[in-house]
């Protein structure tokens, strides 16, 4: 069975300037989660989706972060402008919704200079 | 507010050994452990977990013992090998919501 799959896995961008990450699920995993790790701490939610619906984004920054999950399957995290803070690993998890266990991609190591 | 605390961020056991690493919580409404090991440069790998209707669960070498009137569970290693050094966090739920992690504890294994 395939994993969680994520690109790109790493991105250097100046501060200001947009990026965008996509995350393909397990097949069948309805909910999805985008996570974000700062070095030294654990994955903090950011955005979680029950097939292509919002189930929780109270810790996202809308403000300058988006996601979108339009077919119910693969998903994009934007982050529009990116500040210096945003760097992070950005990890995208999957859940068969009838069991509890998250299984992660690879993340994306994203570096605002 | 910290709901899930790893206190040790790191640990060194020698190959062979028993490698305990603990984790304490605060919120008495999560239902569900889970134990992760992340290697650098990958994301975590479920290792084991256990509902908060159980004390204890076993797969292989790794056991995770639930104390919940402590608010505290701990995931046992059985023999440590070097393979298993990596960080190890420490994550609960409440009700298939979102998992709230620990800091990490980094586990060195040594021949």
């Amino acid at each position: 069975e395939a994993g969680v799959a994520q690109s790109p896995r790493y991105k250097i961008i100046e501060k200001r300037q947009s990026v965008a990450f996509w995350c393909n699920p397990i097949s069948g995993h309805a909910t999805l989660y985008w996570y974000q790790q700062i070095l030294g701490q654990g994955p903090k939610l950011l955005i979680q989706f029950q097939n292509n619906g919002v189930v929780d984004d109270s810790q996202l920054p809308k403000d300058r972060f988006s996601a979108e999950r339009l077919k119910g399957v693969d998903s994009t995290l934007k982050i529009q402008p990116a500040k210096l803070e945003d760097s992070a690993v950005y990890l995208c998890a999957s859940r068969d919704p009838r069991v509890e266990t998250q299984y992660f991609g690879p993340g994306t190591r994203l570096l605002v200079l | 507010d910290q709901q899930v605390k790893q206190n040790s961020p790191s640990l060194s056991v020698q190959e062979g050994r028993i490698s305990i690493l603990n984790c304490d919580y605060t919120n008495s409404m999560f239902d569900y452990f889970l134990w992760y090991k992340k290697y650098p440069a990958e994301g975590p790998t479920f290792l084991i977990s256990i509902s908060s209707i159980k004390d204890k669960n076993e797969d292989g070498r790794f056991t995770v013992f639930l104390n919940k009137s402590a608010k505290h569970l701990s995931l046992h290693i059985v023999p440590s090998q070097p393979g298993d050094s990596a960080v190890y966090f420490c994550a609960a739920s409440t009700g298939f919501q979102k998992l709230v992690f620990g800091t990490g504890t980094r586990l060195l294994v040594s021949p």
